[in-house]
């Protein structure tokens, strides 16, 4: 089945940086890869998501990048704001349609 | 999201009692599905539904059941044989499984501590 990976565990940036946050799938049949946050105690929230037709795609500060070869894509948040603090999820989706997640990266962003 | 509820918030079981958490939502959504999520991990996949009646099981499914009896509603049973059930349990729905209805809208979730 898909196996997901996600790095960092935890990312700590200054505001006004950017943040990257990195994923490898296993099942070259996935073919849809959304991204999810979630701040503490709530639920998760779509952010972004991309599918395997295009290799990136942006949403103001949010942009994500996916590289089918090498089966790995990306999440990239500029301009980081106290308020992009949460844990980020990213998601793979498996040749049945279901989805894979990561582990999770906890971000923090300092002022 | 706004259309997907989960009840109770907070649930507290006693070791040896079964529990139902409650999912329900008013998207039209075909497929739902349950994740447990524990600290520091990800979404674990416990059962899904694709059409009414139609349940499959998902990565951790041992010590849960389902039923789909309802578009509207998948409740999940938490039984005894579930060893560690202590997590937060989320519920999520989409319009179909595969292709373009990947897109899942997730419930506020409940909090549930075995005593």
């Amino acid at each position: 089945g898909e196996n997901v990976e996600q790095h960092p565990s935890t990312l700590s940036v200054q505001e006004g940086d950017s943040a990257v946050i990195k994923c490898t799938y296993s099942d070259s049949a996935s073919n849809y890869f959304p991204w999810y946050k979630q701040e503490l105690g709530k639920r998760p929230q779509l952010i972004i998501d991309i599918r395997s037709n295009v290799g990136e795609k942006k949403d103001q500060r949010i942009a994500v990048t996916l590289n089918k070869t090498a089966k790995h894509f990306s999440l990239h948040i500029t301009e980081t704001q106290p308020e992009d603090s949460a844990v980020y999820f990213c998601a793979a989706s498996d040749s049945w349609g279901k989805l894979q997640f990561g582990a999770g990266t906890q971000v923090v962003v300092t002022p | 999201d706004g259309g997907i509820t989960q009840s109770p918030k907070y649930l507290f079981r006693k070791e040896g009692q079964n529990v139902t958490l409650s999912c329900e939502q008013n998207l039209n959504h075909d497929a739902m599905y349950w994740y447990r999520q524990d600290p520091g991990q990800g979404l674990r996949l416990i059962y899904y539904s694709q059409i009414v009646n139609d349940f499959q099981k998902g990565d951790i499914a041992e010590g849960y059941s389902v039923s789909r009896e309802k578009k509207e509603s998948f409740p999940l049973t938490v039984t005894s044989a579930q060893k560690n059930p202590t997590a937060f349990y989320l519920c999520a729905s989409s319009l179909g499984l595969a292709g373009a209805y990947n897109e899942q809208f997730f419930g506020p979730g409940t909090r549930l501590t075995v005593l």
